[in-house]
């Protein structure tokens, strides 16, 4: 059973307009989120995270938010530009494990 | 540091071959995990482990699946004999357990079996 889900396999978006990612989760012990990037022929690269007991992080572009209720984070990226093409994946962990777990990714395309 | 490092960056193999899949850790970190990803399952946790220690290798797919860490500085993920279902890219990332830490991934290894 998938503890953390992406249920949006692609995206397409208009360069300079907001990309928005979405990620739920089904594991009320997790508590840090990551989203990562994967360029193709590259390992995945840590991009953003968010802590549990936050409901928003913030980086430049890049926005995490996390509705732990609902379960459910989000990555916001504002403006797109073609270089954030890639896939993202979201990831959660258990401070007590260690272990990420990662959700199947979304392709993001930001089109010029 | 040169992050972590992955050897061979490609594997072609035949079926029934042994394949021995190779990582270097970042310096420091005391996690290490191996990951495997294909279009269907996305990307899946094999193992890891936490000072050379496995922790958890629920993930590893069958009997034909074995890793190891002699030291801090290297571990192998080792298939044999290999199928063309293990046909998939294969990463290597490692932390520093602690509370709120990321991992950082290698390139990938991919393997073909064929």
């Amino acid at each position: 059973d998938q503890q953390v889900k992406q249920n949006s396999p692609s995206l397409s978006v208009q360069e300079g307009r907001i990309s928005i990612l979405n990620c739920d989760y089904t594991n009320s012990m997790f508590d840090y989120f990551l989203w990562y990037k994967k360029y193709p022929a590259e390992g995945p690269t840590f991009l953003i995270s968010i802590s549990s007991i936050k409901d928003k992080n913030e980086d430049g572009r890049f926005t995490v938010f996390l509705n732990k209720s609902a379960k459910h984070l989000s990555l916001h990226i504002v403006p797109s530009q073609p270089g954030d093409s890639a896939v993202y994946f979201c990831a959660a962990i258990t401070g007590s494990q260690g272990n990420l777990i990662f959700g199947k990714g979304t392709k993001l395309s930001v089109k010029p | 540091d040169a992050g972590v490092i992955q050897s061979p960056r490609h594997e072609v193999t035949e079926m029934g071959q042994e394949v021995t899949l190779r990582c270097k850790p970042i310096s420091g970190h005391n996690s290490l995990f191996w990951y495997r990803q294909t279009m269907m399952r996305g990307l899946e946790l094999l193992i890891y482990f936490n000072n050379n220690v496995p922790i958890d290798d629920s993930g590893m797919p069958e009997d034909r699946f074995s890793a190891k860490m002699p030291n801090a500085s290297f571990s192998t993920l080792k298939i044999q004999p290999s199928e063309p279902r293990d046909s998939a890219v294969y990463f290597c990332a490692s932390s520093w357990l602690g509370l709120n830490t990321e991992a950082f991934f290698g390139q990938g290894t991919r393997l073909t079996v064929v």
